[in-house]
């Protein structure tokens, strides 16, 4: 377990609002990751960060932006809330990239509801 | 690009039969494929992996083995409990030395019946 919160576990919102969530993690690992979950889908990336201020974009990043001001928090922000932005995100660490033998740990995840 | 397939469900057993959910991939070299598992209402854990060809990754009676000549990573256990029930996903990474990123499947639902 790599201590990962995130914040807040569940939100509604209105179209047209920002939106931000919040990943936090207490085991210094390197890499931070965001996902979103749709059904038919499986885990698609949005965004992942590979140390302070390094950021790039995953396959569905359109709508989303995300920073990483210190180690343990990665931010993603929904600059204008839509309707298809309605989802179940994860955010995801990795403790050292380049290693086979390990592997990506999860958050509990955050139910969006864009309205 | 790298992809992941796997069998669509949801898929219902009975208890103490017999589960494969199937995965094949497509990727260019040698990715390293893992299974996590999503109970209900939590994030993904990590169920089982393999590096290379022909490894057998295995845990709490789950088992999967690295077929590099048929490219697939099927996922069995000889007798399921009603606590497997869950969200089942196959992933691969990519196959760099270094590549941080995940591809993963569509996920297969599994509900075990007492």
């Amino acid at each position: 377990d790599a201590g990962i919160t995130q914040s807040p576990r569940h939100k509604v919102t209105e179209t047209g609002t920002p939106v931000t969530l919040r990943c936090h993690q207490t085991e210094n690992h390197r890499y931070m990751y965001w996902y979103r979950q749709d059904p038919g889908h499986g885990l698609r990336l949005i965004h992942y960060s590979y140390g302070v201020k390094d950021t790039d974009k995953g396959e569905v990043s359109d709508g989303y932006s995300v920073s990483r001001s210190k180690t343990e928090d990665f931010l993603l922000t929904l600059e204008s809330a839509t309707s298809s932005q309605t989802s179940v995100y994860f955010c995801a660490t990795w403790s050292s990239a380049g290693s086979f033998q390990d592997t990506q740990y999860f958050g509990p995840g955050t139910r969006l509801t864009v309205l | 690009g790298d992809s992941v397939t796997q069998m669509e469900g949801p898929v219902t057993l009975s208890e103490e039969a017999f589960l494969t959910i199937n995965c094949t991939y497509t990727a260019t070299g040698y990715p390293s494929l893992f299974w996590y598992v999503q109970y209900p209402g939590e994030g993904l854990q990590l169920l089982l992996k393999a590096t290379k060809a022909d490894d057998k990754g295995s845990n709490k009676g789950f088992e999967a083995t690295y077929r590099k000549e048929t490219t697939s990573f099927h996922l069995e256990k000889g007798s399921v409990q009603v606590s497997d029930s869950a969200v089942y996903f196959c992933a691969l990474t990519g196959t760099n030395f270094g590549n941080e990123k995940l591809t993963f499947g569509t996920g297969t639902r599994l509900t075990i019946i007492p």
